[in-house]
Order: structure tokens, then C-alpha cells, then sequence
């Protein structure tokens, strides 16, 4: 009974560094999300797919990439981290848009 | 461009009292919306939605909404508050209806619940 696991928890990366932060959901939904948060700002969508083999730009997408490598899969890169993207990372899952969705626990990534 | 604003980041109430959250929104036409509850270090839990129909929404935890068209209006109500409803609430909308709806949220700025004893 999983629901949306994210990987790593957490992470602390130097400046220029890379990294990939990992999603996978097993509700077999359509729909995936990659959302940022930070203080007093609400959750700002970064990218989205709404389907397998789809994927979108949403609010703030400079300095990321995203794969959707399959149905339950949708991962979120930082080519050269900078200190603006410490924030707490957000994977969501919904059946179809407009359904409700399902959110993981969250990656806290510092960037130093 | 659509914006979600919850009036207040920051709301105390004593156990037992009403429970009150603003959430208003810009669209000329009627969005879904949604509260989502972050209680510390957690992901967003769905407390409930409005898509159609009853304009009165219940949903967990006792919890209720109003949609409000003519207010642009969605705030969230709970008669009595409980120490264990202390988290961060976010209201939210989906801006498309029908086919068009790619699923995407706009978020409100979040309003943070103490609850007192």
C-alpha cells in the first residue's frame, strides 16, 4: 500500500553538482507531477506528465529535466544545482486530470 | 493567469472553536477545487473537492467547504476545532474543465492552523 514513494528523503549537494530525484507510483495512474515548495509561496508545479510518453512544462521549469521512463515512473533532474533550487521536492500521482492527487512524502534538498 | 489566495498565513483558534480558512480564486470559469492538509514533515492529503453538483462539500476529518460562484470563494470550515488539526492547509484549484483538464494545480500561499488548548 505505497502509494507515491520519492527517493532520496533527503540530500545536500555542492553548487554545479548533479542529481536525480526518483518517483514511483503504484496505483496505476495516468498522470504524474513534479512539484517544488517553499516558504510562504505554496507548491509551484515544475513539470508534468499526463500521460506515458508525455511530458510538460508547468510553472517553473528552468534548471530541471524530467523522464517519465515508464507508467510508474517519473524522475526530476538537476543538470548543475544551484543554490535557488534548495527547496522541498514534491512527487504527486492522480488517475486522470482533474482527479485528486496523491502525493508523496517529499525529498528536503539542500544546495550549498 | 488563474491565482489561488488564501486570505491569512497564519490562523489560531482555541480547541473546540470554528475553524475558518479563506480561500479565494480568479477565473471566469468555474475551476475544481480542492484542500489538501500537510501535517510536519508529510506530503499533501486530500481533505476534499469540489467538481459539480452540491455546492456544500463535506469531507474528512469534519470538515466542510462552500463553493461560492459569485464570491470566487471556497473557504473550509470545521465547527470545532481539535489539537490534532494543527498543520498547514493549502487550497488549490484545476483551472480546465472537461477534456482540457491536463490535471495541473495552482496552489493558494498556504495558511498554517494553531490550535490552542
Amino acid at each position: 500500500n505505497a502509494g507515491v514513494t520519492q527517493t532520496p528523503k533527503f540530500q545536500v549537494l555542492k553548487t554545479g553538482q548533479s542529481m536525480t530525484l526518483q518517483c514511483a507510483q503504484d496505483m496505476n495512474h495516468n498522470s504524474m507531477y513534479w512539484y517544488r515548495q517553499d516558504p510562504g509561496m505554496g507548491l509551484r508545479l515544475i513539470y508534468y506528465s499526463a500521460s506515458e510518453g508525455t511530458t510538460d512544462k508547468g510553472e517553473v521549469p528552468n534548471g530541471y529535466n524530467v523522464s517519465r521512463l515508464n507508467k510508474r515512473e517519473f524522475s526530476l533532474r538537476l543538470e548543475s544545482a544551484a543554490p535557488s533550487q534548495t527547496s522541498v521536492y514534491f512527487c504527486a500521482s492522480s488517475l486522470q486530470g482533474a482527479q485528486p492527487q496523491h502525493f508523496g512524502d517529499g525529498t528536503r534538498l539542500s544546495i550549498l | 493567469a488563474q491565482s489561488v489566495t488564501q486570505l491569512g498565513s497564519h490562523v489560531s483558534v482555541s480547541e473546540g472553536a470554528l475553524v475558518l480558512l479563506r480561500c479565494n480564486y480568479s477565473s471566469s470559469v468555474p475551476p475544481y477545487l480542492f484542500w489538501y492538509v500537510q501535517y510536519p514533515n508529510q506530503g499533501l492529503q486530500l481533505l476534499l473537492k469540489y467538481t459539480t453538483g452540491a455546492t456544500l462539500v463535506k469531507g474528512i476529518n469534519g470538515f466542510e467547504a462552500e463553493f461560492k460562484k459569485s464570491e470566487t470563494s471556497f473557504h473550509l470550515t470545521k465547527p470545532s476545532a481539535h489539537m490534532s488539526d494543527a498543520a498547514e492547509y493549502f487550497c488549490a484549484v484545476s483551472p480546465l474543465r472537461g477534456s482540457g483538464n491536463t490535471g495541473k494545480l495552482i496552489f493558494g500561499q498556504g495558511t498554517t492552523l494553531q490550535v490552542k488548548p
